[in-house]
């Protein structure tokens, strides 16, 4: 399939456990994004990605929170010293290249990571 | 404090009928906004979009208004499907964000379509 897939799709861990997420978006997409969703909230922005850089990380909640991505292509986002306020899904989002101004890009999902941190 | 609310948690409708799901936004300065639609177990798909420019925007069955003056948008299902069953996002993007897409998620509405 084309879309945008993410690994593992299951993640439970013990809590102080480093865990890495991984995100293969769309070839071609250029802009990339985290967002995670807890229990009976909505979608909460995590980072967002052009190419390789990040010139948007204001919604990593704490310094335990880190993300890179490579080639332009797969993303992982790392979360270190894991907490239970940690659990939630982890979803991850490619567009094509933001064109600005009075038009949109679709967003396209993946599945997500449905993290537990015991 | 959240910028885009989406007020009722859950709605349930009989098939055949209109669903009608609200979305509340603080922010004067969104000027795109955006429904995506969340299956169980899966990442949420774009459904319909509309600028802030347009006060209408239709796409078969689903169709979006919105009233600025009254900072509300809703999205209207007609005649609803029991595959209509999901949970809706509502999303805005922040005019200062056109640069990259960012936008911001409500925290959904689970529709319920009844057989």
């Amino acid at each position: 399939g084309a879309g945008v897939s993410q690994s593992p799709s299951n993640k439970v861990t013990e809590k102080g456990k480093d865990v890495e997420l991984r995100c293969d978006p769309i070839s071609g997409h250029t802009a990339l994004y985290w967002y995670r969703q807890s229990l009976g909230q909505g979608l909460e922005f995590l980072i967002y990605f052009q190419g390789n850089s990040a010139p948007d990380k204001s919604g990593l909640p704490s310094d335990r929170f880190s993300a890179e991505r490579t080639g332009g292509s797969v993303s992982t986002l790392t979360i270190q010293r894991t907490q239970q306020e940690d659990s939630a899904v982890y979803l991850c989002a490619s567009s094509l290249e933001p064109r600005g101004g009075n038009s949109y890009n679709e967003q396209f999902f993946g599945p997500g990571t449905r993290l537990t941190v015991l | 404090d959240q910028q885009v609310k989406q007020n009722s948690p859950s709605l349930s409708v009989q098939e055949g009928r209109i669903s009608i799901l609200n979305c509340d936004y603080t922010n004067s300065m969104f000027d795109y906004f955006l429904w995506y639609k969340k299956y169980p177990a899966e990442g949420p798909t774009f459904l319909i979009s509309i600028s802030s420019i347009k006060d209408k925007n239709e796409d078969g069955r689903f169709t979006v208004f919105l009233n600025k003056s009254a900072k509300h948008l809703s999205l209207h299902i007609v005649p609803s499907q029991p595959g209509d069953s999901a949970v809706y996002f509502c999303a805005a993007r922040p005019l200062e964000e056109t640069s990259y897409d960012k936008v911001i998620f409500g925290p959904g509405t689970s529709l319920s379509v009844i057989p």
